[in-house]
């Protein structure tokens, strides 16, 4: 079963930047597709972004399409999502979590704790 | 894009009582649909996929049910550990989507 370990959140200014990452440890990590989901305070579930398990295809919601990138390192077990023009609205706690699938159109069964980002002047 | 709307937003429930959970896809998505749990101050957990496969941890209480673009979650017999939040979410068509979802509490 994968373990998900969030870090790289913090308080940054509207207009700033912020890298998150994503340790994976207990699987098989270059099998299977990754995305980000984010929760802002006291609402739902937002789906971010997701990359294929090989890294080729990526996706984005449109509200962050753009200002977003996905990545990931299949050498150092780990994903990222590198966040530019940040808004106040990008204020939330980043969840990542593993696919199901090589592809990332599938159920999340696994979750990280998250990492929060808070986006204020 | 595909939307998700799930009803109702909230249920006040007792225990031992039967629940059922809505949701709705703007446009057919097969059977790709999942749904998940969310207690406060947790991450959530998958509960089921391809809108009616369970996961192995899930009690036989839940169930869940549809195709194409209407499905339901039903937990039979609620416990105390069920009240918590539950989302739908379309695994078919980036980009993925959430339901809102339904928040079930005590009576």
């Amino acid at each position: 079963e994968m373990q998900l370990l969030e870090s790289g959140g913090g308080l940054v200014r509207p207009g700033g930047s912020l890298r998150l990452s994503c340790a994976a440890f207990g699987a098989t990590f270059s099998n299977y597709a990754m995305t980000w989901v984010r929760q802002a305070p006291g609402k739902g579930l937002e789906w971010v972004s997701g990359i294929s398990a090989g890294g080729g295809s990526t996706n984005y919601a449109g509200s962050v399409k753009g200002r977003f990138t996905i990545s990931r390192d299949n050498s150092k077990n780990t994903l990222y999502l590198q966040m530019t023009s940040l808004r106040a609205e990008d204020t939330a706690l980043y969840y990542c979590a593993k696919g199901g699938l090589p592809t990332a159109d599938s159920a999340l069964d696994a979750w990280g704790q998250g990492t929060t980002v808070t986006v204020s002047s | 894009d595909i939307q998700m709307t799930q009803s109702p937003s909230s249920v006040s429930a007792s225990v031992g009582d039967r629940v059922t959970i809505t949701c709705r896809a703007s446009q057919d998505i097969s059977r790709w649909l999942a749904w998940y749990q969310q207690k406060p101050g947790e991450a959530p957990k998958l509960l089921i996929y391809s809108a009616s496969s369970m996961i192995s941890w899930v009690p036989s209480r839940f169930s869940g049910s549809g195709s194409g673009t209407f499905f339901t979650l039903t937990i039979n017999n609620l416990q105390p550990e069920d009240f918590a939040t539950y989302y739908c979410q379309q695994a078919t068509s980036f980009p993925l989507a959430f339901g809102g979802g339904t928040k079930v509490e005590i009576k």
